[in-house]
């Protein structure tokens, strides 16, 4: 099964910050990679899929890049509803992953 | 508007088989590539694939659960049914069930039911 890992596992950053978060997976999933957001006590929301696509609705200061085995999620200026958990998920093959997740706390 | 929402049991016992149910709208589960599938999320630690389900009927499980796990469908009733035996403590977890639109290009969840709690106990 493809691993995928993430990192940082938690930061700590300030309102109006930029945000980097990377995924790494274990073997080349091509673009096969979405970003999720999850708040405290709800399901996850998708971000970001096919590694770049912004989904709708989000706002556009969430992007995301890669292929292969290494991605990233970027967040260009955290607002206050930006401090939550975030995860990765590949679908390039069976067994789909998620990430471990990256928890964005305030400075 | 596609909705999906978990039902099942809140408290099992250990070595009990727990069924879920997954109640959709707003989609048929009978278009080419669309799909069904369940995902767990153990307390304060991270999401888990579990199953998965086609409009066809192809499925497929994760691979160390598999021995365990039962996905089935009734398009008819608008539900998918996830089915796991002998279950521990270890599987408690709140699961959700997700949905996969015809269109997208593989297996990610747009939509997600609200999530239901299973606490596994004696």
């Amino acid at each position: 099964a493809i691993q995928l890992t993430q990192s940082p596992s938690s930061l700590s950053a300030s309102v109006g910050d930029r945000v980097t978060i990377t995924c790494r997976a274990s073997q080349g999933i091509n673009r096969a990679l979405a970003w999720y957001q999850q708040k405290p006590g709800k399901a996850p929301k998708v971000l970001i899929y096919d590694a770049s696509s912004l989904q709708s609705g989000v706002p556009s200061r969430f992007s995301g890049s890669g292929s292969g085995t290494d991605f990233t999620l970027i967040i260009s200026s955290l607002q206050p509803e930006d401090f939550v958990t975030y995860y990765c998920q590949h679908y390039d093959s069976y067994p789909l992953t998620f990430g471990g997740g990256t928890k964005v706390e305030i400075k | 508007q596609i909705t999906l929402k978990e039902s099942g049991p809140m408290l099992i016992k250990p070595t009990q088989t727990l069924t879920l149910t997954c109640t959709f709208s707003g989609f048929a589960l009978s278009t080419k590539r669309e799909g069904v599938g369940w995902i767990r999320q153990p307390p304060g630690k991270a999401l888990e694939w579990l199953a998965f389900i086609y409009w066809d009927d192809e499925i497929h499980y994760s691979p160390s659960l598999k021995s365990r796990l039962t996905i089935t469908k009734d398009t008819s009733e608008k539900q998918v049914v996830l089915i796991m035996t002998n279950m521990d403590p270890v599987d408690t977890a709140t699961y959700y069930c997700g949905h996969r639109r015809a269109a997208a290009s593989g297996a990610f969840f747009e939509y997600w039911g609200q999530g239901t709690l299973v606490t596994v106990s004696s």
